[in-house]
């Protein structure tokens, strides 16, 4: 079965700095897509960052970038200048294209910036 | 500004009684899922459809858990009978078929059973 983990239930950084999150999946298919999601305190979850595992270039979306390591099924958010805005839960998840676009969570990282 | 909505937002009620969520989609998108969230157990994928037909339930519990899609604007979760751990915040979601894969949820729907 596949599956996403996500090895850090919870971390804090100051503000300014950059944090990594981590999350690693596991999946016999070679074309699948990766998301990182971000829930706030008000709980509305919205979309990071999207990658496709057949490009090769990582994405990036501002301050929010990714290290994509197929091999090692290993897909990281990297946040830049963190900001007290970017305190969130967030959620790694994996979608397989060749099982109906069913689209798995990781259980999460409570990531809190402070000042 | 299109969104997800999810009623009830907020939902406290005594075991064995039956409990309805209820979502509205984002019009244009074919795909819906239900999630489930937890401390323990992060967010757990109930069911999906497509195109209203269902393709995927395996998460729920078959005993109590039903999921439907009666027309393209609404999406239903039931649980019949409620019990104390099904308490959690309930998510829809809703999105395009693949290749986009973005899927935007609603706000959720707290569930308290006591």
């Amino acid at each position: 079965a596949q599956t996403v983990t996500q090895s850090q239930p919870e971390m804090s950084v100051q503000e300014a700095e950059t944090v990594t999150l981590s999350c690693t999946y596991d999946t016999s298919e070679n074309n699948y897509y990766l998301f990182w999601y971000k829930q706030p305190p008000s709980r509305q979850m919205i979309l990071v960052i999207r990658q496709e595992a057949y490009k090769q270039q990582n994405a990036t979306e501002n301050r929010f970038s990714v290290n994509f390591q197929k091999a090692a099924k290993s897909f990281s958010l990297k946040i830049s200048d963190s900001q007290l805005g970017d305190t969130a839960m967030y959620f790694c998840a994996f979608m397989d294209p060749n099982r109906d676009d069913k689209i798995i969570f990781g259980k999460g990282t409570r990531l809190h910036i402070l000042p | 500004d299109a969104r997800v909505t999810q009623t009830p937002r907020h939902k406290v009620t005594e075991m064995g009684q039956e409990v309805t969520m209820r979502c509205q989609p984002i019009l244009g998108h074919n795909t819906v899922f239900w999630y489930r969230q937890t401390m323990m157990q992060g967010l757990e994928l109930l069911a999906y459809f497509r195109n209203r037909a269902p393709l995927d339930d395996s998460g729920m519990p078959k005993d109590r858990f039903s999921a439907e899609m009666p027309d393209a604007t609404l999406a239903t979760l039931k649980i019949q009978p409620s019990e104390p751990r099904d308490s959690a915040v309930y998510f829809c979601a809703s999105g395009r078929q693949h290749p986009t894969g973005e899927l935007f949820f609603g706000e959720g729907s707290r569930l308290t059973v006591l």
